[in-house]
């Protein structure tokens, strides 16, 4: 099947840092991938839709100058929160879309922010 | 806008026993496809079964199946001889392009 990876799970940061976080495709060429926030309890809110070579497409109230988001190949994009604050810290979700296969998502194994 | 509603936030079922996890959504297109995701303590989200819309046939995966009523824009997920690694969030989605939108989720308790 379709193997999406993270990197890194976790990571903690200190207020007002960068945090970068990629999301790579290992088997396959993705021509979008999305990015999503999920708080405890809730369900996935997708953020953004990155395709390769084009700028991303947030989704409203979403800060892009926030969340900059690069998809330069097609097997990766990256999420990048500037300078983080607590409100930032939650989990973060990545998924790639196969061109053709029927609108199915495969997702990345997610990173946890915290922000301290 | 596509909206998909999960009612049940909390559902339990004893080991070996059947549940079914209701979700209905709303959509003005014709074309689309509904997922049934698992989201186990891991966070890992892991595909459960998919259903085209234009197939009246209900899916079925193993232990899942769903029951697709496309004029009552329903899709629930039944899960026989529930197992104790059925236990997770269960996410109903909708996707008409490219993306997707989630049910808030139901949490499915199994009990030994």
């Amino acid at each position: 099947g379709a193997v999406v990876s993270q990197h890194p799970s976790r990571v903690i940061c200190k207020s007002g840092t960068s945090v970068k976080i990629e999301c790579r495709s290992l088997d396959f060429q993705a021509t979008t991938m999305f990015w999503y926030r999920q708080f405890p309890k809730q369900s996935l809110m997708l953020m953004a839709t990155s395709n390769e070579g084009s700028k991303a497409t947030y989704e409203q109230g979403v800060e892009k100058d926030k969340f900059l988001i690069n998809h330069a190949s097609l097997t990766l994009s990256t999420l990048t929160v500037t300078s983080a604050h607590p409100e930032d810290s939650s989990f973060y979700i990545c998924s790639a879309k196969l061109a053709g296969v029927r609108n199915e998502q495969f997702f990345g194994p997610g990173t946890r922010l915290t922000v301290l | 806008a596509q909206t998909v509603t999960q009612s049940q936030p909390e559902m339990s079922v004893q080991e070996a026993e059947t549940v079914t996890l209701s979700c209905t959504y709303d959509t003005s297109e014709s074309d689309y496809y509904l997922f049934w995701y698992k989201q186990p303590p891991s966070r890992q989200m892991i595909l459960v079964i998919r259903q085209e819309a234009y197939k009246q046939q209900n899916a079925t995966e193993n232990r899942f199946s769903v029951n697709f009523q496309k004029a009552a824009k329903s899709f629930s997920l039944k899960i026989s001889d529930s197992q104790l690694g059925d236990a997770a969030m269960y996410f109903c989605a909708w996707a008409g392009g490219s993306r997707l939108t989630f049910g808030e989720g139901t949490q499915l308790t199994v009990n030994p």
